[in-house]
């Protein structure tokens, strides 16, 4: 069965750090790159981050950027972000989340597409 | 940066069509996807690639494109169809991820 489980949340007071984990099962992790999107409770999601398969590209969002960092450990099939100078506005519930892939059968070549595989997430508060 | 607009509501009755919309400049060239969250869940995906439903998506749910608009139609709409529906898409290299505010989908 394919999987995603997040750790890592909890509650920090503002300027604190905090790492998240996402162990994945069920699938080759090391062909996937991976995302973070997060949600406000009760708002929108939000994307956050993105990391290539190989662990050598990473992307964000303009709002965390300078202040998250995502990695990855496919050995051990995780996923991970650091994030660090937390604020208030960070208080959200964080997922990570596989793209779909698809085989081109005429090209001969995955392409992969959005994200459907979802953990549960975990928790963030940042409060003082 | 990029900006998806959708409505934040809609309600509409079972057996009827729902239609969503979801408008921004980047689908002028790139691709619009679509999830389903229901309460305490975490998203689904529904639609990619503008109009592809992965193996799941039951086969009232279809999605279309046009110009800078996305539409997410749901024929038949049942009650448990009531859920937030967000749309999705992403910059040319994949490296920017953008999702619409959500539209909650009512069944009356």
């Amino acid at each position: 069965e394919v999987q995603l489980v997040e750790s890592g949340g909890g509650v920090v007071q503002p300027g604190e750090s905090l790492r998240l984990s996402c162990v994945a099962s069920g699938f080759t992790f090391d062909d996937y790159a991976m995302h973070w999107v997060r949600q406000v409770p009760g708002k929108g999601l939000e994307w956050v981050s993105l990391i290539s398969g190989d662990g050598t590209n990473t992307y964000y969002s303009d709002s965390v950027k300078g202040r998250f960092t995502i990695s990855r450990d496919n050995s051990k099939n995780s996923l991970f972000l650091q994030m660090n100078s937390l604020r208030t506005e960070d208080t959200a519930f964080y997922y990570c989340a596989r793209p779909l892939r698809y085989f081109d059968w005429l090209l001969h070549s995955y392409f992969y597409y959005g994200m459907d595989v979802w953990g549960q997430g975990t928790t963030v508060t940042v409060s003082s | 940066s990029y900006e998806l607009t959708q409505p934040p509501s809609m309600s509409v009755s079972p057996r009827q069509t729902a239609r969503i919309t979801c408008s921004g400049d980047v689908l002028a060239k790139q691709y619009g996807y679509w999830y389903q969250q229901k309460p305490g869940q975490a998203p689904v995906l529904v639609i990619y690639k503008d109009s592809e439903r992965p193996s799941g998506t039951p086969e009232r749910f279809s999605g279309s494109s046009s110009g800078t608009t996305v539409t997410l139609t749901i024929s038949g709409v049942q009650a448990e169809d009531e859920a937030d529906y967000y749309c999705q898409s992403a910059d040319s290299g994949g490296s920017y991820w953008v999702f619409g505010g959500g539209t909650k989908l009512t069944v009356l």
